[in-house]
């Protein structure tokens, strides 16, 4: 059965700073794997899309990486601003169509 | 941009009540998925569903029920609900991957949840 990991947990950052967020899957069989967002007692937000062919998608500030053979892939934002802070969530499609997801890191960047 | 609905956003149902959750897509999507999700038990698939009249049970669908009579929409349906149903449920639909067809578009999109209680 497909886990999803994400580590930290919880991060809290100063304004300004780069940041890593890591996401860990346990099955390489997968189309590609999401990023995305979810603000406080909202939904799902995408941020980016990595198809398995894939080594990493770009979108502004945001850079999100795909090593499908280790089962990892990171999510990395430039120059934080407290406008990120948030629950960010990676979920991998299975080849069953399956979306399954990680638990989420909650960013916090202060003023 | 691709619009998935939900009915609601907020319900307060008594125990014993049929609740339906309503969500609707305008992509033509054949993939839609119910989930709910629980503080520390991150986001948990109930049902999900190919196509019309399709479905397939996910992790938690004990309690749960779905249909799919028309493409755009997918109903998750609680029979009778309980106290331990409170939760926020959230829909999202994408298009269907066939193995070896090479899709460009694949995400997945969110409706804005519904935050059910049941009392």
């Amino acid at each position: 059965k497909q886990e999803v990991t994400q580590i930290p947990a919880a991060l809290s950052v100063p304004e300004g700073e780069n940041l890593v967020l890591n996401c860990s899957f346990t099955d390489s069989a997968i189309y590609n794997l999401q990023w995305f967002r979810q603000d406080p007692g909202k939904g799902l937000t995408s941020l980016l899309l990595i198809q398995s062919s894939q080594r990493e998608q770009t979108s502004g500030r945001l850079n999100a990486s795909l090593d499908k053979s280790s089962g990892r892939s990171t999510l990395y934002i430039a120059a934080s601003q407290p406008g990120d802070s948030a629950t960010y969530l990676c979920a991998v499609m299975e080849y069953g169509n399956k979306l399954v997801f990680g638990a989420g890191t909650i960013l916090r960047v202060k003023s | 941009d691709v619009k998935v609905t939900q009915s609601s956003r907020y319900l307060v149902k008594r125990t014993g009540e049929k609740v339906f959750l309503e969500c609707v897509q305008d992509m033509d999507h054949e993939n839609m998925f119910w989930y709910r999700q629980d503080p520390g038990l991150g986001l948990r698939l109930i049902y999900f569903s190919y196509d019309v009249k399709m479905k397939e049970k996910g992790d938690i669908p004990e309690g749960y029920s779905v249909s799919r009579e028309k493409k755009e929409r997918f109903s998750l349906i609680l029979e009778s609900a309980s106290t331990n149903q409170t939760s926020m449920y959230l829909c999202a639909s994408r298009i269907l991957i066939l193995q070896g067809s090479p899709n460009k578009n694949t995400e997945a999109f969110f409706g804005q949840g519904t935050r059910l209680t049941v009392v």
